[in-house]
């Protein structure tokens, strides 16, 4: 069936890096667009990237754009989001999202959990 | 972009209906017909529940349907049962590439 694995995330420090990964299983990674959306704690959804399916075009929200970076490796099935220049702000719960139906998040993964903190 | 605006929380007996808003601006909502809802239950991951506006993805129960008027789309929960309590997101794709969120609506089975 279709799953999307993230992994990555942890306790980083203000201003540090990190990079998330999310595997996906039982379809196409190819055929597919993706995003990458966040929940900080106890609060609502955030859209934050959008990868086209052959990885060409790149898409950010205000809040990340030019510190975080989407790319993709269709061979291995993942999809990354690699985060810089980390803000307490940043802190979250970050899933991955398939793009299907149209401009609609239809499969999500588990979703991993990155603290910022000084 | 700013996000969508829902109400905190709605609420409703088993077995009667619910309806949940969601607005927007012109610019996201009112121009496109690029809106869905999430479901999202405690501790887990969101589930989309419609797309466009008023589709139903397969499995999802014919008591849950959405509509849109303006800038505002709305959500209705009919033959409210335990299970559907969770939390509840809109979502429409904005220019140039990207998307926005609502704030969520817990909904809660009296």
């Amino acid at each position: 069936q279709v799953q999307l694995v993230e992994s990555g995330g942890g306790v980083v420090q203000t201003g540090k890096s990190l990079r998330l990964s999310c595997v996906v299983s039982g379809f196409t990674l190819r055929g597919y667009a993706f995003h990458w959306v966040r929940q900080a704690p106890g609060k609502g959804l955030e859209w934050v990237a959008h990868i086209s399916h052959d990885g060409g075009r790149t898409d950010y929200a205000d809040s990340v754009k030019g510190r975080f970076i989407t790319s993709r490796d269709n061979s291995n099935k993942t999809l990354f989001l690699e985060m810089k220049s980390l803000t307490k702000e940043d802190t979250a719960v970050y899933y991955c999202a398939r793009q299907n139906l149209g401009p609609y998040f239809d499969s999500w993964g588990q979703g991993t959990l990155v603290s910022v903190s000084s | 972009q700013s996000a969508l605006t829902q109400p905190p929380s709605a609420s409703g007996s088993p077995g009667q209906s619910v309806t949940i808003s969601c607005t927007g601006t012109s610019d996201d909502i009112g121009r496109y017909d690029y809106v869905s809802w999430y479901q999202q239950e405690s501790g887990k991951a969101p589930k989309l529940l419609i797309y466009a506006v008023s589709k139903r993805p397969s499995g999802v129960p014919d008591r849950f349907y959405a509509s849109k008027s303006g800038n505002t789309a709305s959500l209705t929960v009919s033959g409210l049962q335990a299970e559907d309590e969770a939390d509840y997101f809109c979502s429409s794709y904005v220019s140039t590439n990207s998307w926005v969120f609502g704030g969520g609506t817990k909904l809660t089975v009296l």
